[in-house]
């Protein structure tokens, strides 16, 4: 009965590869996002939807891509995977126009 | 550009005693802010916010205050016990409600028997 869940917890993969991280909430939430959290430890957005419509995109490269096929899901696709991936990726989700989100337990992304 | 920073990136405190931790912040457009706690292997879980039209909140033994013109904020936790030891992020938003959130680097928290 985990609120935000994102699988998987633990992914280690070569670079080039493609990769995708699953995200579900069964809060009835209507905005979903994707944080990455970085070596220095900071947690910076990448991007937002709201019932299934993109909101925000911070920058992120055009390798990066989410798909929101549902209002509890938001997964998030990754081509062409580099060294520099390497972080811990969140998702989270909140109810629309509020701002405290609710985390899932993150997936540490290990590019080799 | 780090434009919301927590300075130290640990504390250590004993038990019973009231923990302090600090935040500033660069953007005089933030007008939101929220304090998140994070286990080690969990997600970041919301603690406690506060607007900018107040200088105070509190919630139990948790207070947040506001030093607009410092541009600063800090969390107290009073007693503190050992399931407080965690990570605490600062975060901060130009408008309430616009999902928009920036975060400190987290300060780890420490506390001792």
């Amino acid at each position: 009965d985990t609120a935000v869940s994102q699988t998987p917890k633990y992914l280690v993969t070569q670079m080039g590869n493609d990769k995708s991280i699953k995200c579900e909430q069964n809060l009835g939430h209507d905005t979903m996002y994707w944080y990455k959290q970085d070596s220095k430890k900071f947690l910076k957005i990448m991007f937002s939807y709201n019932n299934k419509e993109l909101i925000i995109n911070e920058t992120v490269p055009n390798r990066f891509s989410p798909k929101s096929p549902d209002k509890a899901h938001l997964n998030l696709h990754i081509n062409s995977l580099e060294l520099g991936d390497s972080a811990v990726y969140f998702c989270a989700s909140s109810h629309q126009g509020t701002d405290e989100a609710f985390f899932g337990q993150g997936t540490r992304l290990t590019v080799v | 550009d780090q434009q919301v920073k927590q300075n130290s990136p640990s504390l250590s405190v004993q038990e019973g005693r009231i923990s302090i931790l600090n935040c500033d912040y660069t953007n005089s457009m933030f007008d939101y802010f929220l304090w998140y706690k994070k286990y080690p292997a969990e997600g970041p879980t919301f603690l406690i916010s506060i607007s900018s039209i107040k200088d105070k909140n509190e919630d139990g033994r948790f207070t947040v205050f506001l030093n607009k013109s410092a541009k600063h904020l800090s969390l107290h936790i009073v007693p503190s016990q050992p399931g407080d030891s965690a990570v605490y992020f600062c975060a901060a938003s130009a408008k309430k409600g616009a999902q928009k959130l920036v975060f400190g680097q987290g300060t780890r928290l420490t506390i001792n028997p």
